[in-house]
């Protein structure tokens, strides 16, 4: 596709349930982002992938989120037993690798509410 | 630790009335600065790359100079469909992998 994509676009879910959020890339984009967005805050990064190599996962809150990304395209971003303050939007980005200067292209988000 | 500080948390202008936004940036190291704009219900959509003091992009209204401090975004002559937030992240250097964002600027331009 043109753009990064990502689903679903919401999700509610009840509290102690996994959750699984979907993310697209660009085309041809090695680097690929997660990043969560609660109300009134800036943007939380949570993990990095760069191609084959290790992922970042420095910002993750918990064992209870993980992240994969098969084939080095589509990424899966697993939120376990999930807790009210897990509620914000997921947001998912894709750049070209950061040392080539390329700007990170963010897909919609998915908008996660926990009752 | 890398920090960013956008100023002012919210501005209302007069459609017509020019302004600036400020980011400022406390890195190790500067590898890119990156603008960012959001509508409600949207991700960001990526407006700008500066790299180096002194740089400065343009795009229709919108014009992003950058300092060793700090970065600004100055609109000329807003319109209504300027409203939005603007975001400012910063690449570090000695940062590892991750943007580090600022909390945004929320714009509201006016007829």
């Amino acid at each position: 596709g043109a753009g990064v994509s990502q689903s679903p676009s919401n999700k509610v879910t009840e509290k102690g349930k996994d959750v699984e959020l979907r993310c697209d890339p660009i085309s041809g984009h090695t680097a690929l982002y997660w990043y969560r967005q609660s109300l009134g805050q800036g943007l939380e990064f949570l993990i990095y992938f760069q191609g084959n190599s290790a992922p970042d996962k420095s910002g993750l809150p918990s064992d209870r989120f993980s992240a994969e990304r098969t084939g080095g395209s589509v990424s899966t971003l697993t939120i376990q037993r999930t807790q009210q303050e897990d509620s914000a939007v997921y947001l998912c980005a894709s750049s070209t690798p950061p040392g080539t200067g390329g700007a990170a292209f963010f897909g919609q988000g998915t908008r996660l509410t926990v009752v | 630790e890398d920090q960013v500080t956008q100023s002012p948390e919210a501005l209302r202008l007069q459609e017509g009335e020019s302004s600036s936004l400020n980011c400022s940036y406390t890195v190790s190291g500067l590898r890119g600065l990156f603008w960012y704009r959001q509508d409600p219900g949207k991700g960001p959509e990526f407006l700008f790359t500066l790299y180096s003091a002194g740089e400065e992009k343009e795009k229709e209204r919108l014009k992003a100079t950058l300092t060793k401090k700090e970065s600004f975004l100055h609109i000329t002559a807003p319109k209504p469909e300027d409203s939005a937030t603007y975001l400012c992240a910063v690449h570090p250097t000695g940062g590892g992998n991750k943007l580090t964002f600022g909390t945004g600027t929320q714009l509201k331009v006016e007829l």
